[in-house]
């Protein structure tokens, strides 16, 4: 699986739109973008997944470059639940092999 | 619940001793995976059952470290000769295996291991 490279640390404030960027510059063809968030104290939770084109559910939006080299995870209007650590995974689609996590970015959100 | 169910939560273990730490799956799900997590770091695999198999068991560290998943569904890891850098907090995650699937990973709050 592709590798990922996301900065280690952001801050945003309460009610502000949170930008998280990855770069997947090696991804191939078959390989989608995955993103989960760990919150303190608790196992990773998923948030959204694509493959090239931009996608949106009720918990965030991701935008994948046209090249699909780099992605941004969007949390429109965060809130200070959601402080925790974004990870940003590439695996290959409908591979139900592990996930290869990186360090993340901790994203902490201020009031 | 209907989630991922890890037992226990907290152990606290001495050097050299055995210790199994227990995992029940969302019911249907078929794929099975065990990671493990020190402070500050992401979560690092260790192994994925399909079924009652271990499809790829590359993460292991050691041969110190074993997983069973006798039928299909609650899996145990278990670790002999403890050591203080076992000490981790260890997570399980389930997923459907339909092909063609999102296959999310669904994950369980985790079994912290100390040992002492």
């Amino acid at each position: 699986d592709a590798k990922t490279t996301q900065p280690p640390s952001m801050d945003c404030a309460e009610g502000r739109a949170a930008n998280l960027p990855c770069n997947h510059s090696t991804i191939s063809g078959n390989e989608y973008v995955y993103w989960y968030r760990q919150i303190h104290s608790q196992g990773p939770q998923y948030i959204i997944h694509g493959l090239k084109n931009n996608e949106t559910n009720e918990m965030a939006s991701l935008i994948i470059t046209e090249d699909r080299k780099s992605s941004t995870l969007i949390l429109p209007h965060a809130t200070l639940r959601d402080t925790a650590v974004y990870y940003c995974i590439v695996r290959v689609g409908g591979s139900a092999r592990q996930l290869t996590f990186g360090s993340g970015t901790q994203l902490t959100v201020l009031p | 619940g209907a989630g991922v169910s890890q037992t226990p939560s907290n152990k606290v273990t001495e050097k050299g001793k055995y210790v199994e730490l227990r995992c029940d799956p969302i019911s249907g799900h078929t794929a099975l995976y065990w990671y493990r997590q020190s402070l500050g770091q992401g979560p690092e695999f260790l192994i994925y059952f399909q079924g009652t198999g271990a499809a790829d068991d590359s993460g292991l560290p050691n041969d110190r470290f074993f997983a069973v998943r006798p039928e299909g569904s609650v899996s145990t890891l278990k670790i002999q000769r403890t050591e203080r850098g076992d000490s981790a907090v260890y997570l399980c995650a389930s997923s459907f295996s339909l092909a063609g699937g999102n296959r999310e990973l669904f994950f369980g709050e985790g079994s912290r291991l100390t040992v002492l």
